[in-house]
């Protein structure tokens, strides 16, 4: 158990439709970062907060938002929700942001299924 | 070409094996390298971390890192099925910047 936590485990919703993916970080962590993993796509970075601000933003579409609220929590809103959005999103977490903090702690994912 | 390379797989060896995998890069500005394992339907757990060239063993595990052929490995001595998951390799170009990972190499070990 690496002390991050993800919620839900599994979402399934349809095409169009809004969802809100929930992290919580190890305790004492100050960064949050989400990754998106499709079987085509691999691991891909998608945003990254460090004590509530943004700090580095990957492939991440117009259609997805995230924020981290002062209790360090994550959020991931994915909108307009398509087909291709189908994956395994992953929030990650470790103790520093711009100092350097190599160790990502993974969390166990949310799956999410657009049909 | 993409950034990080790596052979997919499937590896199958029998217990006992030592197991080598493998990834090439092509941006030389990589200085941290680092190993994830990644069991099925779970999240990618840190097994190495290395910084610029050089070897790093801890138990049974050894990452090497040869910036001059844009190359890292990670060898598994005395391979056990519990090892069997999918290994991530990943880099970045600062102790800040964002991690870029490998495709992942599947790998069965079997009893």
């Amino acid at each position: 158990d690496s002390g991050v936590t993800q919620t839900p485990k599994h979402l399934i919703t349809a095409t169009g439709q809004r969802v809100t993916l929930r992290c919580s970080p190890r305790s004492g962590d100050l960064s949050v970062y989400w990754y998106q993993q499709s079987l085509d796509q691999g691991l891909q970075f998608l945003i990254q907060y460090y004590n509530g601000e943004e700090r580095a933003k990957g492939n991440i579409l117009e259609r997805f938002s995230a924020q981290q609220f002062p209790d360090l929590h994550s959020e991931l809103n994915l909108s307009s929700l398509e087909l291709g959005d189908s994956a395994l999103y992953f929030c990650a977490s470790s103790v520093g942001g711009s100092e350097g903090s190599y160790e990502q702690y993974f969390g166990p994912g949310t799956r999410l299924t657009v049909t | 070409q993409k950034e990080v390379e790596q052979d997919p797989g499937p590896l199958s060896v029998p217990e006992g094996a030592i197991v080598s995998l493998n990834c090439t890069y092509s941006n030389s500005a990589f200085q941290y390298f680092m190993w994830y394992r990644q069991y099925s339907r779970k999240g990618p757990e840190l097994l190495m971390y290395t910084y610029s060239s050089g070897n790093k063993e801890d138990g049974r595990f050894t990452a090497q890192v040869d910036k001059s052929s844009k190359y890292i490995s990670l060898f598994i001595r005395d391979s056990q099925p519990s090892d069997s998951a999918t290994y991530l390799c990943a880099m970045r170009r600062t102790s800040y910047d964002k991690v870029i990972f490998g495709p992942g190499t599947s790998l069965s070990v079997i009893p």
